[in-house]
């Protein structure tokens, strides 16, 4: 089957950096998203990659290994509003996006 | 560009009805993509469309689900004979085959489906 591997919760405090990491298992792989999502709210996009390495924006940053079916997304700078859901979403060929169940982010001051 | 819409945003069924949901996605974009989403999970693929037509469907999807893109412009998803496992919420994503393959979707606010 095709699927995809976060924490389920992550906790840090005001300031620091969090890595929340994904493994996927998809048959015609082609490129992996993040998305958040606030409570109440729908899924915004926040990175993609398709090629290995490290790609930044802002404050966020995602990494891809294609070889080793691993992501991760790097919040650095925290802050209290980045509080929320964090989605990795694996695309495949077929047209299909297949989403994790989501890493719950709790910011504390 | 308003964003992503989708009608009505909150549906409350009994059991057997039908149900019709709409999203209009924005207005340059030619994917347009069905979620569902269940409290404490990721939204669960639900169908595709490349313009008006229908290029993927997920196989749990029963034949009680349909969508529908007639002109390339605005979705349907009819839900038959409702049950109460349809309880969800219904999200609709569009974006723009950039060639590049970005595949940058933008989600709308969703329609919250309650079947009594």
């Amino acid at each position: 089957g095709q699927s995809l591997e976060q924490p389920s919760e992550v906790t840090a405090v005001e300031g620091a950096i969090v890595q929340i990491n994904c493994t996927y298992q998809t048959s015609g792989f082609y490129g992996l998203s993040w998305y958040q999502q606030h409570d109440g709210g729908a899924p915004t996009f926040l990175s993609y990659n398709a090629l290995d390495g490290l790609e930044e924006t802002g404050r966020f940053s995602s990494f891809l290994s294609r070889s080793d079916s691993y992501g991760y997304l790097l919040l650095q700078e925290l802050q209290m509003k980045d509080s929320a859901s964090y989605f990795c979403a694996a695309h495949t060929g077929g047209f299909k996006t297949i989403f994790g169940a989501g890493t719950r982010l709790f910011v504390k001051a | 560009d308003t964003g992503v819409s989708q009608d009505p945003r909150h549906k409350i069924t009994k059991r057997g009805q039908n149900v019709t949901f709409r999203c209009d996605p924005i207005s340059e974009h030619n994917r347009l993509y069905w979620y569902r989403q269940t409290l404490g999970q990721g939204p669960e693929f639900l169908t595709y469309f490349q313009n008006e037509a229908q290029l993927e469907k997920s196989r749990l999807l029963s034949d009680r689900f349909s969508a529908e893109r007639p002109k390339g412009s605005f979705s349907t998803l009819e839900i038959q004979r409702t049950e109460q496992g349809d309880s969800a919420m219904y999200l609709c994503a569009s974006s723009l085959d950039d060639r590049e393959g970005t595949d940058t979707q933008y989600f709308g606010p969703g329609t919250r489906l309650t079947v009594l």
